[in-house]
Order: structure tokens, then sequence, then C-alpha cells
């Protein structure tokens, strides 16, 4: 696509809820890269996949959270028993390779009630 | 841990006034990446900078790597009402292209009309 795509834009969810948030990469890219940025601070890093494989997810704060991407293309960060602390804005973004400028989604709003 | 830090937090500047933001690394890096982030949007890839001493212009935005590969600033020339958002640096998080970035906390530019 044109751009990075993050689906859904905005979810609230009950404390100790499952939730998927979606990305969809720009075509061609094969570096994806998940963060959460929090107000005032910057994009915090998560995990980065090359290709399939998760090459990195030294920044995956504890075993709640997962991500895959099993086709190389779209990948999916699940967190499990979600906590309000969890709140935040989770950026994926895409790019050609892990030297290469990200672009960025326009993120998902998660917010834990 | 490895720590980017930029100076100031915030900079309130009259239109047409210059602005500089500072970069600052607890190691040395191979190379520095520059985003922007207008309120309410997602981080905008800048530019990359690779050699020590790099200097490198964008129009009235001028950006400069360290000579230790440990610092970099972000320069604008005569600010305008477009320029409002944050800027961020951002370093490689650890040896080779881990494709982990570490982002500063960002400088927040307001700019009077």
């Amino acid at each position: 696509g044109a751009g990075v795509s993050q689906t859904p834009s905005n979810k609230v969810t009950e404390k100790g809820k499952y939730v998927e948030l979606r990305c969809d990469p720009i075509s061609g890219h094969t570096a994806l890269y998940w963060y959460r940025q929090s107000l005032g601070q910057g994009p915090e890093f998560l995990i980065y996949f090359q290709g399939t494989g998760a090459a990195d997810d030294s920044g995956l704060p504890n075993d709640r959270f997962f991500a895959v991407r099993p086709e190389g293309s779209v990948s999916t960060l699940k967190i499990q028993r979600t906590e309000r602390g969890d709140s935040a804005v989770y950026l994926c973004a895409s790019s050609f390779g892990p030297a290469d400028g990200y672009t960025f989604g326009s993120g998902t709003r998660l917010t834990v009630v | 841990g490895q720590q980017v830090m930029q100076i100031p937090q915030y900079q309130h500047v009259q239109e047409g006034e210059d602005f500089t933001t500072y970069c600052n690394s607890s190691t040395t890096l191979s190379n520095i990446q520059w985003y922007k982030q207008r309120p309410g949007g997602h981080p905008v890839f800048l530019i990359q900078l690779v050699k020590s001493g790099e200097v490198k212009k964008q129009k009235r935005l001028t950006f400069q790597f360290g000579e230790a590969k440990k610092n970099s600033s972000l320069h604008i020339t005569a600010t305008q009402t477009t320029d409002v958002g944050t800027y961020f640096c951002a370093g490689p998080g650890g040896s080779g292209n881990t494709g982990k970035l570490i982002f500063g906390q960002g400088t927040t530019l307001q700019v009077k009309p």
C-alpha cells in the first residue's frame, strides 16, 4: 500500500481482556517494527521483524505481549490480560532494512479501563 | 543501558526566530536519525546521518552529527508555524544493524505567529 496501515485506530478494552492490534506495512518492506508511545515520551521499542522472524524482541515488557508476522507482511501484536499500564499509542513502522529510516503508521490508541 | 537525551524539552519561539535542539547519546552511534511528529500525528522520518562530522541541509533545516558520533543537532532557520511539532532523534540500540532504535524524549517546538 501507499503507507503503513494500522487497525483499529482506537481500542478501548476492559482490564484483563485480550486485544489484537494489526499492522499492514508498505509493500516490499521486509523490516517491521512495533513501538509504543506514552504521552510526552519518545517511541519505545517493542519488537523488530526481518521477514517472518522476530529478529529482536528484547523490548517486549513481559510474556503478556506477543507478536507475529506469519507471511512476512502483515503483523499482529497480541496483548493478553491487559492492564491499565498498557494504555498507550502502539506504533508500527516498516522499512526496507534496519539501516533505513522508518515509515510509521498512524498508530492504535489503546485504552485499558 | 543506552540512553539518548534531548534538550531542551520545550521551546517557544516567535515566527522568524531560529531554533536548535540537541541530542546526546551515552554511547557512540553508527548513525543517527531524526523524526518530526506533528500534534496528534505520528513520527515522520526526516534524515539519517552516518559519517562523523556530517552536516546535511533540507531547506531551512540543518542537521549535524558530532565528530565523536555521540551527539547531534537540528537547527531550523527562520521558523514558520508549519515547523510546530516534536522533533525526535534516534540511534541504534546496539551494535550493527539491530533494527532497534532508541528515541530521545523529543523537543517540542511551539511557534507564535
